[in-house]
């Protein structure tokens, strides 16, 4: 079993739509990060939670320590909002490394 | 502010070659992390190097090394190429791993390898 789980793994919306992407995990974390990878590889760091919500724009995150789960939301869904979201789990103590989720591959159509 | 550089950002090699690959960090920044994606394996962790010394290793055979210079710039370095090494390099830079506010990462473009 992975260490962070993603669901779905494939998302289709219309344009406007409300989407969620769910991230769980199993271990003890510091931080959790919400990744967006457009084709081509660059990948932008969205959101870093270590508790409670965060929000930029249409874009919401939030994080249950006790549930140890993960929410990222999308409100009124637009295409160029379509790339693969990645939810990334920093573990605790003094260190960088951050174990990834294997991503939710979101298409938006007009 | 210049944000993460890798260099370059398309190579191509043969089975048994060497690469070294590199990663320029934002300014400030001393702690550089790197990642290797593939479609089959996703995003897995290869080193973490923070003030010149590598503090974290992920579960990659030894032909994968690295090495941080004083100036924060990272390299890493794989030799005796297999196919299976094709993949997306991605480095990250962070101001430090101290503190959660201050290991945000920032990623770079990425170095994409295919070995032929």
């Amino acid at each position: 079993k992975n260490e962070v789980e993603q669901s779905p793994q494939n998302l289709t919306a219309q344009e406007g739509e409300f989407i969620t992407i769910n991230c769980s995990y199993s271990v003890g974390i510091s931080a959790l990060h919400w990744l967006q990878q457009h084709p081509g590889g660059g990948i932008v760091s969205l959101f870093m939670l270590s508790s409670g919500k965060k929000k930029h724009g249409r874009l919401i995150a939030t994080i249950n320590i006790q549930e140890k789960h993960s929410s990222l939301h999308i409100t009124a869904s637009h295409p160029r909002d379509s790339a693969v979201y990645i939810c990334a789990v920093r573990l605790g103590g003094a260190t960088n490394k951050l174990i990834f989720g294997t991503g939710t591959l979101l298409a938006v159509q007009p | 502010k210049a944000g993460v550089t890798q260099t370059p950002r398309y190579l191509i090699k043969t089975r048994g070659q060497q690469v070294t690959l590199s990663c320029s960090p934002i300014s400030g920044h001393r702690s550089v992390s790197w990642y290797q994606q593939t479609p089959g394996q996703g995003l897995q962790f290869l080193f973490e190097y923070f003030s010149e010394t590598q503090r974290n290793k992920g579960n990659f055979p030894g032909r994968f090394s690295g090495r941080q210079f004083s100036n924060s710039r990272s390299e890493m370095n794989v030799s005796t190429l297999e196919l299976g090494d094709s993949a997306l390099y991605l480095c990250a830079s962070s101001l430090t791993p101290r503190t959660v506010r201050s290991s945000e990462a920032f990623f770079g473009q990425g170095t994409r390898l295919t070995v032929v």
